[in-house]
C-alpha cells in the first residue's frame, strides 16, 4: 500500500481565485491520478500526472483550468484556476504502486467550497 | 473502453441481514474489478479486488464478491450487516485507468 497526504484537507475560496492542492506519497509510485468528486456524485478522472512531462487530461478537463505538476515520483500538485461555485468538490489524489495489481490508493481528499 | 453500472443508488438493510450491492461491468478486455468503500469525509478504501485469479474474492470487514463473466457482474455481499458498514460503496473497473460506478449508499437500520 501507500500513505498519501493531501493538503489542504479543506478550504473555502472566493470566486475567481486559484488554489493549489498538494499530494505527497511515502514511497515511489508508478502512476498518480487526480479525481474530482462533486457533491453526492461518483469519482471522475481529471488527469494522469506524468513525472517530468505534461499531464494527460480526460475529456472535459483542460490544462488552463487544472494545471498539474509532478516534479518527481512521490509528489504532485493540482491547481484549480479561476474558481467558480461549480468547482466546489472533493479533489482526490490517487496512486498506483509498483506492487499494485491494478488497484489505486487514495488520499483523504481536499474538500473545496467556492463562494 | 470500460464502464461499470451499479444498480441501486441506495440500499437499506437491517442489522444482521444480508448485504447485496450490485455491479455490472463492460470492458473490451479482461477487466480488473474492485470495490471501494467511502466513509463520510474520508477518501476511498479498497475492500477487495478481482484480478483474474479466483472468481470468489474475499475482502476486508467480511465482504466478498463473485466475478461472473457470463453475467458481466461483480456483486458485493456480506452475510450479516453491522452498523459500522453504513457508507458509500463504489464498484470500479480498470484496464489502464480506473473508472468508477455511481456509487451505492448503504444504510443499516438497528
Amino acid at each position: 500500500s501507500a500513505v498519501i497526504s493531501q493538503k489542504p484537507s479543506r478550504d473555502i475560496c472566493q470566486r475567481g481565485t486559484s488554489l493549489t492542492i498538494q499530494c505527497q506519497v511515502d514511497s515511489q509510485v508508478t502512476m498518480m491520478f487526480w479525481y474530482r468528486q462533486q457533491p453526492g456524485q461518483s469519482l471522475t478522472l481529471i488527469a494522469t500526472a506524468n513525472q517530468g512531462s505534461e499531464a494527460t487530461y480526460e475529456s472535459g478537463f483542460v490544462i488552463d483550468k487544472f494545471p498539474i505538476s509532478r516534479p518527481n515520483l512521490t509528489f504532485s500538485t493540482l491547481t484549480v484556476s479561476n474558481m467558480s461555485p461549480e468547482d466546489s468538490s472533493i479533489y482526490l489524489c490517487s496512486v498506483r504502486t509498483t506492487a499494485s495489481t491494478g488497484e489505486l490508493f487514495f488520499g483523504e481528499g481536499s474538500r473545496l467550497t467556492v463562494l | 473502453a470500460q464502464s461499470v453500472t451499479q444498480l441501486g443508488s441506495h440500499v437499506s438493510v437491517s442489522e444482521g441481514a444480508l448485504v447485496l450491492l450490485r455491479c455490472n461491468y463492460s470492458s473490451s478486455v479482461p477487466p480488473y474489478l474492485f470495490w471501494y468503500v467511502q466513509y463520510p469525509n474520508q477518501g476511498l478504501q479498497l475492500l477487495l479486488k478481482y484480478t483474474s485469479a479466483a472468481t470468489l474474492v474475499k475482502g476486508i470487514n467480511g465482504f466478498e464478491a463473485e466475478f461472473k463473466k457470463s453475467e458481466t457482474s461483480f456483486h458485493l455481499t456480506k452475510p450479516s450487516a453491522h452498523m459500522s458498514d453504513a457508507a458509500e460503496y463504489f464498484c470500479a473497473v480498470s484496464a489502464g485507468d480506473m473508472r468508477f460506478g455511481a456509487g451505492t449508499r448503504l444504510t443499516v437500520k438497528p
